[in-house]
């Protein structure tokens, strides 16, 4: 089955700094790479998504690029503000990663 | 529109009885999945149905949990007899299509066993 690993599992961020996290995945077969963002006591909320025939792709300050060959796509997030902080899920296939607590501080 | 629908949003129950918990999918979407969310574990998938038809149950832990969609407009988890071990949040999505993609969550229920 897949294997999904999310790196890191918690990221500090000044407020207007940027944060990266990164999704590597074992199924060479996975083609939707999705990025979830959870606030407290809510269910996981799709946030961005990218197909495997697409290197890149961005909605406003927030982006996800995908390395195919390397098995592996990353969430950026740009200016990042108070309310983005969050756990950010990657979900290649049925498969969750661990998630990542970022906090953005004021 | 309402968004996925779970009910109850809380449960407290002693260990060995029944729990049912209930989701309603957003309408027109055909694909309904049921995940559990531990500290331990994360989010995990139970069982996915798709037309109403179960495609993959691996995930469910046991013989324990069973679930059900007798319509494209609702779906029941249920436990039996339920153990300590079982307490998490629990998730119902769905989403349109046979694949996974753009799933949208409930809320969840928290089920606590004492």
């Amino acid at each position: 089955g897949e294997n999904v690993e999310q790196h890191p599992s918690t990221l500090s961020v000044q407020e207007g700094d940027s944060a990266v996290i990164k999704c590597t995945y074992s199924d060479s077969a996975s083609n939707y790479f999705p990025w979830y963002k959870q606030e407290l006591g809510k269910g996981p909320q799709l946030i961005i998504d990218i197909r495997s025939n697409v290197g890149e792709k961005k909605d406003q300050r927030i982006a996800v690029t995908l390395n195919k060959t390397a098995k592996h796509f990353s969430l950026h997030i740009t200016e990042t503000q108070p309310e983005d902080s969050a756990v950010y899920f990657c979900a290649p296939g049925l498969v969750f990663g661990k998630g990542t607590r970022l906090s953005v501080i004021a | 529109d309402a968004g996925v629908i779970q009910s109850p949003r809380h449960e407290v129950t002693e260990m060995g009885q029944e729990v049912t918990l209930r989701c309603k999918p957003i309408s027109g979407h055909n694909s309904l999945f049921w995940y559990r969310q531990t500290m331990m574990r994360g989010l995990e998938l139970l069982i996915y149905f798709n037309n109403n038809v179960p495609i993959d149950d691996s995930g469910m832990p046991e013989d324990r949990f069973s679930a059900k969609m007798p319509n494209a407009s609702f779906s029941t988890l249920k436990i039996q007899p339920s153990e300590p071990r079982d307490s998490a949040v629990y998730f119902c999505a769905s989403s349109f299509g046979q694949a996974a993609y753009e799933q949208y969550f409930g809320p969840g229920t928290r089920l606590t066993v004492t």
